[in-house]
């Protein structure tokens, strides 16, 4: 299965900043999936990024407030722009590499304060 | 639209003995169902997938899991119990149209020495 780094690994950040979250597979992929875990929560979808082509969102989300890079096969970035304390997550990346074998990244535990 | 349930937010299990985490699902077509672990301040490990094929599967950590078809569930399983194996785990459900992951709320297991 496909090996996701994952960075940064957590951060603290001030309200109405923005922060950049990087993943970098070890194989290229098609898609690639961002989720949000929100504390004590499930993990919800936040958007698909294939290569070449805008991300799509979920409902709920918008480009404005995740934008996401997908500059080639094997990595992408999610931006949480402008944040406020309830943006404060676990932000994961996604790939699925081969035969339905979804990985997912380590996890970047953002708090905004 | 595709949906998973985990109806118990919390099983308590002692050390040693059998653990059944419950989840039944609601998708359109043929299931492609998931397991996944999540141990405190770390991403999603995989245990196991159910595509096709028998309907005992059996993963990692001793874990394995039964499809069953006329129930609509896809409960996880482990004959014998260890602390170790407390964790939040979540039952998936593959979207197969736009190939994305929905999970359900999560199940926090408890093992007790």
């Amino acid at each position: 299965s496909a090996v996701i780094s994952q960075k940064p690994s957590r951060d603290i950040c001030q309200r109405g900043t923005s922060l950049t979250i990087q993943c970098q597979v070890d194989s290229q992929v098609t898609m690639m999936f961002w989720y949000r875990q929100q504390p004590g929560q499930s993990l919800t979808l936040i958007a698909t990024a294939n290569q070449g082509s805008e991300a799509t969102y979920e409902s709920g989300f918008v480009i404005d407030k995740f934008p996401i890079s997908r500059p080639n096969l094997t990595f992408s970035t999610l931006t949480v722009s402008n944040m406020s304390p309830e943006d404060s997550s676990i932000y994961l990346c996604s790939v699925d590499a081969s035969n339905y074998g979804y990985t997912f990244g380590s996890g970047t535990r953002l708090t905004v304060v | 639209a595709q949906s998973v349930a985990q109806p118990e937010d919390q099983v308590n299990v002692a050390e040693g003995n059998p653990l059944t985490v419950k989840c039944t699902y609601s998708v359109s077509g043929n299931p492609y169902l998931f397991w996944y672990v999540q141990y405190p301040n770390r991403g999603l490990q995989f245990l196991l997938k159910y595509i096709t094929g028998d309907n005992l599967v059996k993963g990692s950590y001793g874990f394995e899991a039964e499809f069953n078809k006329s129930q609509t569930s896809f409960h996880l399983k482990k004959p014998s119990a260890l602390v170790s194996d407390s964790a939040l785990y979540f039952c998936a459900v593959r979207d197969g149209g736009y190939n994305k992951l929905i999970f359900g709320a999560g199940t926090r297991l408890a093992v007790h020495p």
